[in-house]
């Protein structure tokens, strides 16, 4: 299967400072990737769809200015948490889809968890 | 955002059983997908369906894809320790742009 790489792990940063999350496909070029967010027990948040070359889409309700989102290689996507806040502690998962014949199967990074004290 | 309904929310199994769950959607898909978490981790791809009606297997596992395309079904065959985790349908949307949208999540034990 395809392999998808985040980087770091986990995180601890203060409140006001701001956080970069990479997300790499190791295996595969990726035009797009998604970022998600996940709050413990709860399913996971499209936050927005990163694409190599162009703006990201991002959902309604998410910040565009606070989660900067720049895909800038076919196997690179990164999130940066602007002035992180205790709120947007959480679990940032990314996935890339792998095209195939018929249609995408989508493989998931192994998360990175965010607290910000 | 959007989110598919899935049942049960939980469940408590003994090592051996069936487990069946599934997936609702008032909206039409055309590919769903059959994710299971662990804790602190990502989560991995166990089957993907493409077409109506489509029965997959994958080992002990077996996912259906509902005629009416709003629906999936998840089948856990004598299960074992290692099943236990939560398990998330997902269903691909092209209309406008092609994202996931995903599903409540079946948190499942297993108890030996």
């Amino acid at each position: 299967g395809a392999v998808v790489s985040q980087h770091p792990s986990w995180v601890i940063c203060k409140s006001g400072t701001s956080v970069k999350i990479e997300c790499r496909s190791l295996d595969f070029q990726a035009t797009t990737m998604f970022w998600y967010r996940q709050f413990p027990k709860q399913s996971l948040m499209l936050m927005a769809t990163s694409n190599e070359g162009s703006k990201a889409t991002y959902e309604q309700g998410v910040e565009k200015d606070k989660f900067l989102i720049n895909h800038a290689s076919l196997t690179l996507s990164t999130l940066t948490v602007t002035s992180a806040h205790p709120e947007d502690s959480s679990f940032y998962i990314c996935s890339a889809p792998l095209a195939g014949v018929v249609d995408y199967e989508q493989y998931f990074g192994p998360g990175t968890r965010l607290t910000v004290t | 955002g959007q989110q598919l309904n899935q049942s049960p929310q939980s469940m408590f199994i003994q090592e051996g059983e069936d487990v069946s769950m599934n997936c609702t959607s008032s909206s039409i898909f055309n590919t769903w997908l059959w994710y299971k978490q662990d804790p602190g981790e990502g989560p991995v791809l166990l089957i993907a369906l493409y077409k109506a009606g489509e029965l997959t297997s994958n080992g002990r596992l077996t996912a259906q894809f509902g005629i009416t395309r709003k629906d999936s079904f998840l089948n856990i065959s004598a299960s074992i320790p290692s099943d236990v985790g939560i398990y998330f349908c997902a269903g691909l949307t092209t209309s406008g742009t092609y994202k996931y949208i995903f599903g409540t999540g079946t948190r499942l034990k297993v108890l030996a």
